[in-house]
């Protein structure tokens, strides 16, 4: 069955240190991939989807077929980051399931 | 252009009752789904309306129930309510289904809550 998985529901971190929310994923098609960020008080947006290969907010993530993951990495974390982080599947063409979340901290 | 809006945005109700939440698509996307969000479990999907068909359906027993209008607003009830159903709903809608690169809109959602 698909599924995504992400580990960590809390990961905290100070300023300045680099950040790896991980993700990994079950599908045996050809998997499309996203991270949502959630932000205090804000609605669940987009940040970055692996087809576009783009850095949003310094973040990037990298589909590795090989070990099934889509972790989100940035180098530098900054307090703005501190947010709920969703990793989501798209198989099937149209049907999108998500991870359970990591919420980052990022202290001063 | 108007963001997704969902209506109320909080309710309290008692066990067993029921309760229906509202969801209006951004103008043009004819697909709307339904999340469950808790601390615990962060974001199950429950379903997925298109052209007033539930297309995708999550794993969520029957008391949980949705429709979809020509309009492409839609409504999600729930009957019997559980304390375990408080949690935010979140509205998500999409132009389309079937489209892999098509991203999700999401509405601020309704905080319900079951004593």
């Amino acid at each position: 069955a698909q599924r995504v998985t992400q580990p960590e529901k809390l990961l905290s971190v100070f300023k300045g240190a680099p950040v790896e929310l991980k993700c990994n994923y079950s599908y045996s098609g050809s998997p499309e991939l996203f991270w949502y960020v959630q932000y205090s008080r804000q609605r669940l947006q987009l940040l970055l989807r692996h087809i576009s290969r783009e850095s949003i907010k310094g973040f990037t993530a990298d589909l590795n077929k090989g070990e099934t993951s889509f972790h989100l990495k940035k180098p530098f974390a900054q307090e703005e980051d501190s947010a709920m982080y969703y990793c989501a599947l798209i198989y099937n063409t149209d049907k999108l399931i998500f991870g359970t979340g990591t919420r980052l901290q990022v202290f001063p | 252009k108007a963001g997704v809006t969902q209506t109320p945005r909080y309710l309290i109700k008692t066990r067993g009752q029921q309760v229906t939440l509202s969801c209006s698509p951004i103008s043009g996307h004819r697909s709307v789904s339904w999340y469950q969000q808790t601390p615990g479990q962060g974001l199950q999907f429950l379903f997925e309306y298109f052209s007033e068909t539930q297309r995708n359906k999550g794993n969520f027993p029957g008391r949980f129930s949705g429709r979809q209008f020509s309009n492409s607003r839609s409504e999600m009830n729930v009957s019997t309510l559980e304390l375990g159903d408080s949690a935010l709903y979140l509205c998500a809608s999409r132009i389309a289904i079937g489209q892999t690169n098509e991203k999700l809109f999401f509405g601020s959602g309704t905080q319900l809550s079951v004593l």
